[in-house]
């Protein structure tokens, strides 16, 4: 079974409007960290955002916050304002066990199109 | 945030050559790094996690024989692609976490495009 899911290979927002990223995850731990990353074209992966399972708060680093809803096991990121250098590949992730060196598990990605 | 480097960063091999990749934690010690191989419109498979000083550890169906990994030192980790394919030209990138429990996220680098002819 996937544990991160990615339902919307490409989406396209309007310039200023937000967007939602869908994910949902797969986990029997207790203890799990939950990433976005925002892949460019250029290849590198930009660290977004992170959500630990224990957090009651949702996460929020600038226009990006990240909707946990835990019981649904989904973390769904949010990018408010979006603008034309949003347009990348936007992969959730997830760290499983409490030991925050452990690897991460990528979900198989979303490709956001900002419209002018 | 921590900066993590890749070099170098694009490099294109005839088959049968190996090719070195460096990643280098510049402002931090890694005691673990990773190594994930991204293939285009791809998501990031794991294939390795590389801890200092141990041998490293892989995911199955990577063949360790192929896929070189030493990390030598707490700044820095290798991956080495013994013999290369023509099946083996992906995107390779490194990340690494602050040892030092600074944080929660891992740090990625740049990444690296294996080209092999």
């Amino acid at each position: 079974a996937q544990k991160i899911t990615q339902t919307q290979p490409g989406m396209f927002v309007q310039e200023k409007e937000a967007v939602t990223l869908d994910c949902t995850y797969d986990t029997s731990d207790q203890s799990y960290g939950l990433f976005w990353y925002k892949q460019p074209s250029s290849g590198e992966m930009i660290f977004l955002i992170y959500q630990g399972s224990y957090d009651e708060q949702n996460a929020t680093e600038g226009r990006y916050s990240l909707n946990f809803q835990k019981a649904r096991k989904s973390a769904n990121l949010v990018i408010s304002a979006s603008q034309l250098g949003d347009s990348a590949m936007y992969f959730c992730a997830m760290r499983e066990g409490p030991n925050a060196g452990n690897m991460l598990t990528f979900g198989g990605g979303t490709r956001l199109m900002v419209k002018p | 945030g921590a900066v993590v480097s890749q070099h170098p960063s694009r490099v294109i091999c005839k088959s049968g050559t190996s090719v070195k990749i460096e990643c280098r934690s510049l402002d931090f010690q890694a005691t673990t790094m990773f190594w994930y191989r991204q293939f285009p419109k791809q998501s990031l498979m794991l294939m390795a996690t590389s801890n200092e000083g141990s041998k490293a550890t892989y995911e199955q169906g990577v063949e360790k024989d192929k896929f070189l990994i030493n990390h030598a030192s707490l700044t820095l980790s290798t991956l080495t692609v013994t013999s290369a394919h023509p099946e083996d030209s992906s995107f390779y990138i490194c990340s690494a976490r602050d040892g030092r429990g600074w944080g929660n996220e891992q740090f990625f680098g740049p990444g690296t495009r294996l080209t092999v002819l």
